[in-house]
């Protein structure tokens, strides 16, 4: 149980364009999803905290002009890169959790972003 | 603040030995703990957490881990290592307030060799 699916797996597009990744709880509801960046041989950098039915809370420093995130269901959670550029390029992992603080967050695989 | 470390890059073993990965924290009020482990290109995957009651916590794959309240440490610990568990581990502790988001330590890239 707890699966956590993210798609594309990976995606390559051209400065100024946008892309689109979508994070789904498979098999229970998730209130809350966590967006995270993570650069070659770094750690995860939390980007921002998606909630159902609300606006997005973001991490200082971080752009939410730039990172779109809309959590339109309890299964769905979406992230937009916004007229992307190379320094966008990264890996972006989404997270959710079951109810109950002391539960583990459950990742996606990952999306892998090049910006060409 | 609140914070994790984990003091080493990398960790080398042999297969067949025993393996410890170091995580200390920094959190206000009573740590929850996880360790994950990332293979490449893919997201993390849960291997134990600590939230209260036994310091010594066993998890997936053989891996355990003991709190240590009195050194805040949360080291992961395997009695036999395996070439398969080379991989990179996160120690995370969850942020009180808020979501609860968890914050992640740099990370530990293990490596095991036959």
């Amino acid at each position: 149980g707890a699966v956590v699916s993210q798609h594309p797996s990976w995606v390559i597009c051209k400065s100024g364009t946008s892309v689109k990744i979508e994070c789904r709880s498979l098999d229970f509801q998730a209130t809350t999803m966590f967006w995270y960046r993570q650069f070659p041989k770094q750690s995860l950098m939390l980007m921002a905290t998606s909630n159902e039915g609300s606006k997005a809370t973001y991490e200082q420093g971080v752009e939410k002009d730039k990172f779109l995130i809309n959590h339109a269901s309890l299964t769905l959670s979406t992230l937009t890169v916004t007229s992307a550029h190379p320094e966008d390029s990264s890996f972006y992992i989404c997270s959710a959790r079951l109810t109950g603080a002391d539960s583990p967050l459950h990742f996606g695989n990952g999306t892998r972003l090049t910006v060409t | 603040a609140q914070s994790v470390a984990q003091p080493e890059d990398q960790v080398n073993v042999a297969e067949g030995n025993p393996l410890t990965v170091k995580c200390t924290y920094s959190v206000s009020g009573n740590p929850y703990l996880f360790w994950y482990v990332q293979y490449p290109n893919r997201g993390l995957q849960f291997l134990l957490k600590y939230i209260t009651g036994d310091n010594l916590v066993k998890g997936s794959y053989g891996f355990e881990a003991e709190f240590n309240k009195s050194q805040t440490s949360f080291h992961l610990k395997k009695p036999s290592a395996l070439v398969s568990d080379s991989a990179l581990y996160f120690c995370a502790v969850r942020v009180s307030g808020g979501y609860n988001k968890l914050i992640f330590g740099a990370g530990t890239r293990l490596a095991v060799h036959p």
